[in-house]
């Protein structure tokens, strides 16, 4: 069975430094993984996706992530974090045996100060 | 091209009524998910459909039902309902059930059960 593991319910950085969101994951097959955002009061977007090309991934608004299957990790990283990306990130797993069916880590809240 | 909406946006229900949340997916879309999101959590798979058919349920009772109509845009997913069923429900579509594809979340539809 998949699953995911948020290592940090909770993450805050000063405005300009750099960010770190570390996901691990379980999978019997070939994950796909997702990170998503959610503001509050507004839907889940999708920053990045793995599915098995390169694995470092770029997202979108300066987000990456780097698969390493030796570590089953899937890390959300920013250069240099902005006010804007203070949300709650999750990290999302899917394999092949259960197809387009999500299963989504607890969730990290990110705290921008400025 | 519209995304996935949800109605209704807001729902206060008493325990042991049913309830009918509906969602249309995105044009071209024939795989639809739902997800329950708990104060503080990550959301959690309900069921799927694709091309009008469950293709996969999550730890969640038979009394989470769900349809999916045959132009296979709108879906109902409808709960008898029990105190903790409380929660955020997502709706997410996508273009087909392979574990790779991007899903598209609706806003989702706050239920309240008292």
């Amino acid at each position: 069975a998949q699953s995911v593991t948020q290592l940090d319910s909770h993450v805050s950085v000063s405005e300009g430094t750099p960010v770190l969101l570390r996901c691990n994951y379980s999978s019997s097959y070939s994950p796909s993984l997702f990170w998503y955002v959610q503001h509050p009061n507004k839907g889940l977007q999708l920053l990045l996706k793995y599915t098995s090309a390169a694995t470092l991934v770029k997202g979108i608004n300066g987000f990456e992530a780097e698969f390493k299957k030796s570590e089953t990790s899937f890390h959300l990283t920013k250069p240099s974090a902005h006010m804007s990306d203070a949300a709650e990130y999750f990290c999302v797993v899917s394999d092949r045996n259960t197809g387009n069916q999500f299963y989504f880590g607890t969730g990290t809240s990110l705290t921008v100060i400025p | 091209e519209t995304g996935v909406t949800q109605s209704p946006t807001h729902l206060i229900k008493t325990r042991g009524q049913q309830v009918t949340l509906r969602c249309s997916s995105q044009s071209g879309h024939n795989t639809v998910s739902w997800y329950q999101q708990a104060l503080g959590q990550g959301p959690q798979f309900i069921f799927q459909y694709y091309r009008e058919e469950e293709n996969g349920r999550g730890n969640f009772p038979p009394r989470f039902s769900g349809l999916q109509y045959p132009n296979y845009r709108s879906v109902r997913n409808v709960i008898a309902l029990e105190l903790d069923d409380s929660a955020l429900y997502l709706c997410a579509s996508s273009s087909d059930r392979a574990s790779y594809n991007e899903q598209f979340f609706g806003p989702g539809t706050r239920l309240t059960v008292l």
